[in-house]
């Protein structure tokens, strides 16, 4: 059974901090890992597909890194905005076996 | 510009009764499909992808199951709803493998009575 962990379960946080997310998931057989955020009464949108080892990808105020070889992404927002405000999840494809496996998210409130 | 239809938006059946969504795509040829759900308090469950029509693997157990009888429609279906069938179902598509991102359908929230 694959098991993606995200870390925390949920973060509030004050307007204008900076702050990070943790995703964990098996490190043999890597083939991709992607970032979503789910805004309430939306639906899940990509922010970032990561594929090589050392990958660092960049949106805005949002930024994500990946390591492969012990199996982690980290998804970094600086300067948390209350329209940050929504669930990131991040997903992990083992192999090319096109089977997308979410982890539980984060659920992050930015007080203004 | 590609599209995802799902519905319909918000459904709630009597337990043992039967369940059908409907998911279709537009301005894509060959996409990959998946039916995903979320269950009260918990993150999203994969229950069924397809690569191909025809082609649908499984990937829970339970009394549920889908079909893809056109390139682009996918359909989650039940004969007979339990309780525990209740959640948020989501439907999403992408083309290629991993590297590229799944684009999903607004939702449909079934509650099963």
């Amino acid at each position: 059974i694959l098991n993606v962990e995200q870390s925390p379960q949920s973060l509030h946080v004050q307007e204008g901090d900076s702050t990070n997310f943790t995703c964990s998931f098996p490190s043999s057989n890597f083939y991709a890992l992607h970032w979503y955020r789910w805004e309430t009464a939306k639906s899940p949108e990509a922010l970032f597909v990561m594929t090589l080892n050392g990958d660092e990808k960049k949106k805005g105020r949002i930024s994500a890194t990946l390591n492969t070889k012990e199996g982690y992404s980290y998804l970094y927002i600086k300067g948390s905005q209350p329209e940050d405000s929504a669930t990131y999840l991040c997903a992990f494809m083992l192999d090319s076996s096109y089977k997308l496996i979410f982890g539980s998210g984060t659920r992050l409130l930015v007080r203004p | 510009s590609q599209t995802i239809h799902q519905w319909p938006a918000t459904l709630v059946q009597p337990v043992g009764s039967p369940l059908s969504l409907e998911c279709t795509v537009e301005g894509t040829s060959n996409p990959n499909l998946y039916w995903y759900r979320q269950a009260a308090g918990r993150g999203l469950q994969l229950l069924f992808y397809s690569v191909g029509i025809g082609q649908i693997s499984s990937e829970v157990p339970q009394n549920l199951s889908a079909s893809r009888p056109q390139d682009r429609q996918f359909i989650l279906s039940s004969k007979k709803l339990l309780l525990s069938d209740s959640g948020f179902y989501l439907c999403a598509w992408s083309v290629g493998q991993g590297n590229s991102p799944l684009h999903f359908g607004n939702g449909t929230r079934l509650t099963v009575t």
